[in-house]
């Protein structure tokens, strides 16, 4: 079963806008995971925040957490074309289950010239 | 580091053919993970192994379904008999955890994943 919902399901930007995606689960976590999918190929790990963190930034991401409302964001700055790709988020259980990955829905980001 | 290696890339088979999919960790990662994509059910953990051992198949859809990891550099997903709704991306990914002492979940690193159609 999904346990991440991602919002857009799919968002079509131009290159050099901001792209925002968000994600909401349903049960406590130890940590929240971004992951992108380019087009016929394996997901490739982004950035992890922990239950205990807010924000976390890495390069031209920045992803937020607040565990309060079960949601998280993936900020993406200044995007280029090679941004476009599916992006998930996967959230792992905090109590046994912590070894789980269970993923999203996905967003789908086009970014144009 | 090669990555996670999957092969076959691409299977076309007739229902009711046998199929398995194989996968190579990443060396020294002591967590195999094997899911199946989908555009309807979107990405489902099927099985996973900690050291060679399965620890939860909660995930496997059905008996025709197994999996096996005889040693720490390979498993394979086996589907017997396969049917046309079994087509999807089966995709395998690895890792390993640190302790407790610092976060107990760690970045899964997936392969290119297999690509299956049974007509």
């Amino acid at each position: 079963s999904q346990q991440g919902e991602e919002d857009p399901q799919a968002l079509s930007i131009q290159e050099g806008e901001n792209a925002t995606m968000n994600c909401s689960y349903k049960t406590s976590i130890n940590n929240l995971q971004w992951y992108r999918q380019n087009s016929g190929r394996g997901l490739v790990h982004l950035i992890l925040i922990r239950s205990n963190e807010r924000e976390k930034h890495s390069g031209r991401l920045r992803v937020t957490l607040d565990t309060s409302k079960k949601s998280s964001s993936l900020l993406i700055t200044a995007s280029r074309a090679a941004d476009t790709a599916s992006y998930f988020c996967a959230t792992a259980g905090d109590t046994g289950t912590a070894s789980k990955l269970t993923f999203g829905t996905g967003t789908r980001l086009q970014v144009t010239l | 580091d090669a990555g996670v290696i999957q092969s076959p890339r691409h299977e076309v088979t007739e229902m009711g053919q046998e199929v398995t999919l194989r996968c190579k960790p990443i060396s020294g990662h002591d967590y195999l993970f094997w899911y199946r994509q989908t555009m309807m059910r979107g990405l489902e953990l099927l099985i996973y192994f900690n050291n060679n051992v399965p620890i939860d198949d909660s995930g496997m859809p059905e008996d025709r379904f197994s999996a096996k990891m005889p040693n720490a550099s390979f498993s394979t997903l086996k589907i017997q008999p396969s049917e046309p709704r079994d087509s999807a991306v089966y995709f395998c990914a690895s890792t390993t955890y640190f302790t407790a002492l610092l976060l107990n979940t760690g970045e899964l690193f997936f392969g290119e994943g297999s690509r299956l159609t049974v007509l």
